[in-house]
């Protein structure tokens, strides 16, 4: 399997703070990267696919870029509503589809 | 409006069978695959199969093969995912989501999520 590897695990930061999440996998994966958001208790949602596509209605405050193994989520300015987990999922290989183990963003 | 809604939360004993249901609807059925996910508490997304309901075929991660079925009912458009004997590491949220024909198999819309909790 394509291992996913997200850093950091946890982060604090402040409305209207620049965040940036990578994710590393194990293996080059083209840019067959995805993005999710999840908060508490609800399904996560798509906010970026093949690395750097914004999903449709997605805030363009959220961006992507990277190819090959390295790859980065970037929050331009956060929102009180972007605190929640960041996911990063590669479909280069499915089965299955690996999502990195994830990145909590909280309020500092 | 694509909507995919879940079958609601399930308590089983050990040892009991279990069959959870996906209905698609403001799409093509037909023409997306349907993929699970599950997520155990407090952990993170693990991709468990997906299936393509135009011709039933299937493909399960290495983790679940063997441990869960997949399967779809296009008449009605509602994929399904069971199990035959549960365990109480079973217990989770379990998503459906719809996937996109192309290579890049990432889910664009998600289920609503169903709680199978297995204790005796």
């Amino acid at each position: 399997d394509v291992q996913m590897t997200q850093s950091p695990s946890s982060l604090s930061a402040s409305v209207g703070d620049r965040v940036t999440i990578t994710c590393r996998a194990s293996q080059s994966i083209n840019s067959n990267l995805n993005w999710y958001q999840q908060k508490p208790g609800k399904a996560p949602k798509l906010l970026i696919y093949a690395a750097s596509n914004l999903q449709s209605g997605v805030p363009s405050r959220f961006s992507g870029s990277g190819s090959g193994t390295d790859f980065t989520l970037t929050i331009s300015s956060l929102q009180p509503e972007d605190f929640a987990t960041y996911y990063c999922q590669q479909t280069y290989i499915t089965p299955p589809g690996t999502f990195g183990q994830g990145t909590k963003v909280e309020i500092k | 409006e694509v909507q995919l809604v879940q079958s609601g939360a399930e308590v089983k004993k050990p040892g009991e069978s279990l069959k959870i249901s996906c209905k698609g609807s403001g799409y093509s059925f037909s023409t997306y695959w349907i993929g699970w996910v599950r997520q155990m508490s407090g952990t993170g997304l693990e991709w468990m199969g997906i299936i393509y309901p135009g011709d039933s075929d299937t493909r399960y991660s290495p983790s679940f093969q063997g441990q869960v079925t997949i399967s779809v009912d296009k008449s009605i458009n509602t994929a399904y995912l069971q199990w035959s004997s549960l365990k109480a590491s079973d217990t989770a949220m379990y998503y459906c989501g719809r996937l996109p024909r192309g290579s890049n198999k990432y889910i664009d819309y998600w289920g609503q999520g169903t709680l199978v909790t297995v204790s005796s």
